[in-house]
């Protein structure tokens, strides 16, 4: 069976903390993704990484890092946590190349206090 | 980039009618489109998904269409259940190492 686990379902943080957020999928998918989702808002695009080591901005960069060294294993980093990123971040992945599904973590729903 | 865009946001349908949301996309390049649901608490999981290649697919109650030249397509859920109840997003993407770009999400009410 597909599995693509987050390492938190709920996380609370303080503002100005350094946060990590783990993802790991067995299906040696060589495209990992860190989506933001908000209502209203949809899925939003962070950051994306099509091999170890690379990674791509995506639409929301700003205040997020990534680091991608085993293929699978894709981190999200908050720098300094701020209350505006309060959000349920979700993760994915599927195979790089052929156009194909992607599949999604449990998400992680990050509370900034 | 691509941008997606999707409609309605909120779509409340009684039990046994059809439910139609429907997405536009901008890049012409993009050649796979699927369609997520996401149940309250949940992952998104895929449902359906088409490629260019085809303009309608089905499965079951569900269906997609694609009109590539008016760069929209659509699922088409018939006779709705409650269990459709729901909130369904599309996305495109192409070939090559991109991401699926998705629209906002339509939230889905199927009322008994």
């Amino acid at each position: 069976d597909v599995k693509v686990t987050q390492s938190s379902r709920y996380l609370v943080k303080r503002t100005g903390e350094k946060v990590f957020l783990e993802c790991v999928q067995d299906m040696d998918h060589e495209n990992m993704f860190w989506y933001r989702q908000d209502p209203g808002l949809g899925l939003r695009l962070i950051y994306f990484s099509y091999d170890v080591k690379m990674k791509e901005k995506g639409d929301i960069p700003e205040g997020y890092s990534v680091s991608r060294e085993k293929k699978e294993r894709f981190s999200l980093i908050l720098e300094s946590a701020s209350t505006n990123q309060t959000s349920m971040y979700l993760c994915a992945s599927r195979f790089g190349g052929a156009n194909t599904e992607a599949f999604f973590g449990q998400g992680t729903r990050l509370t900034v206090v | 980039g691509e941008n997606v865009e999707q409609h309605p946001s909120t779509l409340s349908v009684q039990e046994g009618d059809s439910a139609v949301i429907k997405c536009t996309y901008s890049d012409s390049a993009s050649n796979y489109f699927p369609w997520y649901k996401q149940e309250l608490g949940k992952r998104p999981q895929l449902i359906i998904d088409i490629r260019s290649n085809v303009g309608e697919k089905k499965d079951q109650r569900i269906a997609v269409t694609l009109n590539k030249t008016a760069k929209h397509f659509s699922l088409h859920i018939t006779e709705t259940q409650p269990e459709d109840s729901a909130v369904y997003f599309c996305a495109a993407s192409k070939e090559g190492n991109t991401p699926l770009v998705f629209g906002k999400g339509t939230r889905l009410s199927v009322i008994a």
